[in-house]
């Protein structure tokens, strides 16, 4: 079975570069990476998406080893808006989302 | 992205009545839907499936009779909490894709209170 493993929480400054780092154990060979960004009493806004390598959008940079056991996502130069819960959920066979605890960013002036 | 609505945001409704909640795919055809509940400072739980014109699918300790799941047409799927309780109290978020290889979207979440 799929899951995902990634840090509780992290703390940074504003105008840092923040990296949070999802283990995937067990990812399957056709599956993508996805991470979410929820902020509270919201539903998950989708932030990027890839299979391997680095893709990169106008908010955020995923970074994919060649063995696809673990991703990075990398926030750049971060303000307090981006303090929120970041979350990389494994997939099921059938396509199902499974999240996990999620990582609480803590942005500070 | 793709946008996924939510209606209505928040309900407060009394023990014993029952509540529905429509997501929609505003620009999209969502072939599967799914919906969440999530307790405070909790991670999303998946509560079941929905593949348009199909019975929903739930997951394991979700109760189909209670938690009603009813996904028409590829735009709309609707969750009715039928005699809910105090401990129905929750945030229900739904998510939608088109295909199997699709990216899911998120709607914005109901805040569902029961007193």
């Amino acid at each position: 079975l799929a899951k995902t493993t990634q840090p509780i929480s992290m703390d940074s400054y504003e105008g840092q570069e923040v990296n949070i780092t999802c283990s995937h154990n067990n990812i399957a060979t056709n599956d993508y990476i996805t991470w979410y960004q929820q902020f509270p009493s919201q539903g998950p806004r989708f932030i990027i998406q890839g299979y391997k390598t680095k893709v990169t959008n106008e908010v955020a940079s995923l970074f994919i080893p060649a063995d696809r056991k673990s991703s990075t996502l990398s926030l750049p130069r971060v303000s307090l808006s981006d303090t929120a819960v970041y979350y990389c959920p494994s997939q099921s066979n059938t396509g199902k989302l499974i999240f996990g605890q999620g990582t609480t960013l803590q942005v500070k002036p | 992205g793709a946008v996924v609505s939510q209606h209505p945001s928040r309900v407060i409704c009394k023990s014993g009545t029952s509540v529905k909640i429509e997501c929609r795919s505003l620009d999209f055809q969502a072939t599967t839907m799914f919906w969440y509940r999530q307790f405070p400072k909790k991670s999303l739980m998946l509560m079941a499936t929905s593949n348009e014109g199909s019975k929903a699918t739930y997951e394991q300790g979700v109760e189909k009779d209670k938690f009603l799941i009813n996904h028409a047409s590829l735009t709309l799927s609707t969750l009715t909490v039928t005699s809910a309780h105090p401990e129905d109290s929750s945030f229900y978020i739904c998510s939608a894709r088109g295909d199997s290889k699709d990216t899911q979207y998120f709607g914005p979440g109901t805040r569902l209170t029961v007193l």
